[in-house]
Formats: C-alpha cells, sequence, structure tokens
C-alpha cells in the first residue's frame, strides 16, 4: 500500500524569504500523481501544484514550485517571496492512476507560519 | 463557475442519533469523494462515487454510507453517531486527473 510522509508537523518562514516542505512516499507503482494542497483557516483545501510522476521536469506554478525525486521518492515544495496568505497547512497527496479511482492518499501535513 | 458546495456549514448533534451531510459538485464532474479530517488522524478517505456508483470505500464501520444522485449530488450518512465522529467532513469532485476540486466542508459535532 502507499504512503505518504510529512515528517515537519511546522515550519516557519519570514516574509519575502523562501521556505521548503518536505514530503516522501513510497509506491511500487512507476506512474502516479502527487499533489500539494493548502488549507487555510477558512478550511477548504487549495490545490497548490500537481506532478505527473512520468514527466521529469519539476512543475512550478508562479512561486511555487517542486522538487521531484523519483528514484528516492520525494516531492518537496519549494515557495518563493513568501507572503502573509501563505500560511496554513500543506498537505501532500499521492494519486494512482491505475486503480480506477481517484483516491488520494494525504500526508499527515506540515504547518506553515510566515512572519511578517 | 461554482464550486463544490457542502451543506451545512457546522452541525450539532447527540450521540446515537443520525446525520445527513450534502455535497453538489463542480457542473460537470461526475466523480464525488468524501474524506473525514481529524487532528488525530488527519485526512481520512471515506468513499467515492462516480456516476452513482460507488467506485471506492475507505476503511470506515458500515454506519458511514453514501450514494450519488443522477445529478451528481452526493450525500453522506452516519448513523448511531459516536463522540468520535467528530470531524470535518470535507466532499471533493474531480473531472479527472486534474486534481481535486474541494468544498468548505461540513464540522460536526457530536455530543
Amino acid at each position: 500500500a502507499q504512503t505518504v510522509t510529512q515528517s515537519q508537523p511546522e515550519m516557519s518562514v519570514q516574509e519575502a524569504e523562501t521556505v521548503t516542505l518536505s514530503c516522501t512516499y513510497d509506491t511500487s507503482e512507476s506512474d502516479y500523481y502527487l499533489f500539494w494542497y493548502k488549507q487555510p483557516p477558512s478550511r477548504q483545501m487549495i490545490l497548490v501544484i500537481r506532478q505527473e510522476a512520468y514527466k521529469q521536469q519539476n512543475a512550478t506554478e508562479n512561486r511555487f514550485s517542486v522538487n521531484f525525486q523519483k528514484a528516492a521518492k520525494s516531492f518537496s515544495l519549494k515557495i518563493s517571496d513568501s507572503q502573509l496568505g501563505d500560511a496554513a497547512m500543506y498537505f501532500c497527496a499521492y494519486r494512482s492512476p491505475t486503480s480506477g479511482t481517484y483516491k488520494y492518499i494525504f500526508g499527515t501535513g506540515t504547518r506553515l507560519k510566515v512572519l511578517a | 463557475k461554482a464550486g463544490v458546495t457542502q451543506t451545512p456549514r457546522y452541525l450539532i448533534k447527540t450521540r446515537g442519533q443520525q446525520v445527513t451531510l450534502s455535497c453538489s459538485p463542480i457542473s460537470g464532474h461526475r466523480s464525488v469523494s468524501w474524506y473525514q479530517q481529524t487532528p488525530g488522524q488527519g485526512l481520512q478517505f471515506l468513499f467515492e462515487y462516480f456516476s452513482e456508483t460507488q467506485r471506492n470505500k475507505g476503511n470506515f464501520p458500515g454506519r458511514f454510507s453514501g450514494r450519488q444522485f443522477s445529478n451528481s449530488r452526493s450525500e453522506m450518512n452516519v448513523s448511531t453517531l459516536e463522540l468520535g465522529d467528530s470531524a470535518l467532513y470535507l466532499c471533493a469532485s474531480s473531472l479527472g486527473a486534474g486534481g481535486y476540486t474541494f468544498g468548505s466542508g461540513t464540522r460536526l459535532t457530536v455530543v
């Protein structure tokens, strides 16, 4: 069975600085999807970035980018020029494309604090 | 375009009662999934529906059930509520591999 691990329960970053959130996963599949979701105090989970395992190029979305290391099964999220609005819980998630379902496996989350 | 709508936002129930939560997905999305979020267990998958059929089910007791209607709207039901069922219940809809779109959740408190 697949697992997703986020080893940093909490991180802090100074406004305008860069922070990296870690995520590792375990799977025997060769093709899959990885996601980072953000959950602010409003509770709604928001998709930050997505990576397909078959793509070697790291995904980027504005200030958000990932470092995808398939062999190491690592999927970290880098937030550049951190803003106060980035403060939230961040969840890493795995999805298998072969199981005929959209079920995701989530990590336990990392709480990001942004200091003014 | 309207997002995923969950109702109600908050709910307080007594042990032993039952509860029904509702989720309206984004128009055109046929897949609806439900997750339970608690501080101790994190996000746990409850079930997924696709075109009115349950496609996958998580490891929850039979007290948790769901269904999906022909318009893709989904409901989940929890019978004989226990204190441990207190949680944020999140619904998500999906069109394909692009990722889920989540609703704002229903906060259920069992007293």
